[in-house]
């Protein structure tokens, strides 16, 4: 079963901040953040294997809330370069990945 | 950096046609998948492979498609009769051993059904 990505789409200003949530209605073992630009492959931004962990990479990070099923992706004094969509998938256990259907960011001067 | 690599970028078909889809995933990694993407539309599952046979597949993964590992290096999906919605960007994927670990997405084989 997908996971649920919200928002659909969000527009923001240079240096403005953003929240992705994903959310499933089945027990996770690991949430997985990808970006994909338009005609191109996703791009892998990070996974989350435990309950309550955060992980960052320069000013994206994410938490993962086993209990409530669900991750949020942050986007920090956003970039030009983070436009895109992005997907979150979600695994329980050794399942294949499962997408969203993908939150579509853009970034304007 | 090691990545998973597909051939061909594109490919233009007429319906009813045969298409081979080839991707060499990474050398150590021991799970493969595939996945498509319709334009504008998410990244829907087909199926895993492991350990030399289908170990999950989705519903879209009917009797038209079957995968193969045919020399312990490629990994190809095939469809038979293609049809016009078939027309979508097809990813290969691979991951190596465990829970968890990344999922490496190849750049994609776009496939147009005329």
């Amino acid at each position: 079963q997908q996971p649920v990505q919200s928002p659909q789409a969000v527009i923001l200003r240079e240096g403005e901040d953003a929240v992705i949530n994903c959310s499933s209605s089945k027990a996770l073992y690991s949430v997985h953040w990808y970006r994909q630009k338009h005609g191109e492959a996703p791009v892998f931004l990070m996974i989350l294997l435990k309950g309550g962990e955060q992980k960052g990479h320069e000013k994206i990070s994410a938490s993962f809330n086993e209990k409530k099923q669900q991750s949020s992706l942050y986007l920090t004094a956003s970039q030009l370069s983070y436009s895109g969509t992005y997907f979150c998938g979600t695994s329980s256990g050794n399942t294949p990945l499962v997408f969203g259907k993908g939150t579509r960011l853009s970034v304007i001067a | 950096e090691p990545e998973v690599t597909q051939t061909p970028s594109h490919q233009v078909t007429q319906m009813g046609q045969e298409v081979i889809l080839r991707c060499v995933p990474i050398s150590n990694h021991l799970y493969f998948y595939w996945y498509r993407q319709i334009l504008g539309q998410k990244v829907e599952f087909l199926v895993s492979f492991y350990n030399n046979e289908i170990s999950e597949k989705s519903e879209i993964f009917d009797d038209q498609f079957s995968v193969e590992r045919p020399d312990g290096s490629n990994f190809t999906l095939k469809i038979r009769s293609t049809k016009l919605e078939d027309s979508a960007m097809y990813f290969c994927a691979s991951k190596d051993r465990g829970t968890g670990n990344t999922i490496y997405f190849g750049e994609g084989s776009w496939l147009t059904v005329v």
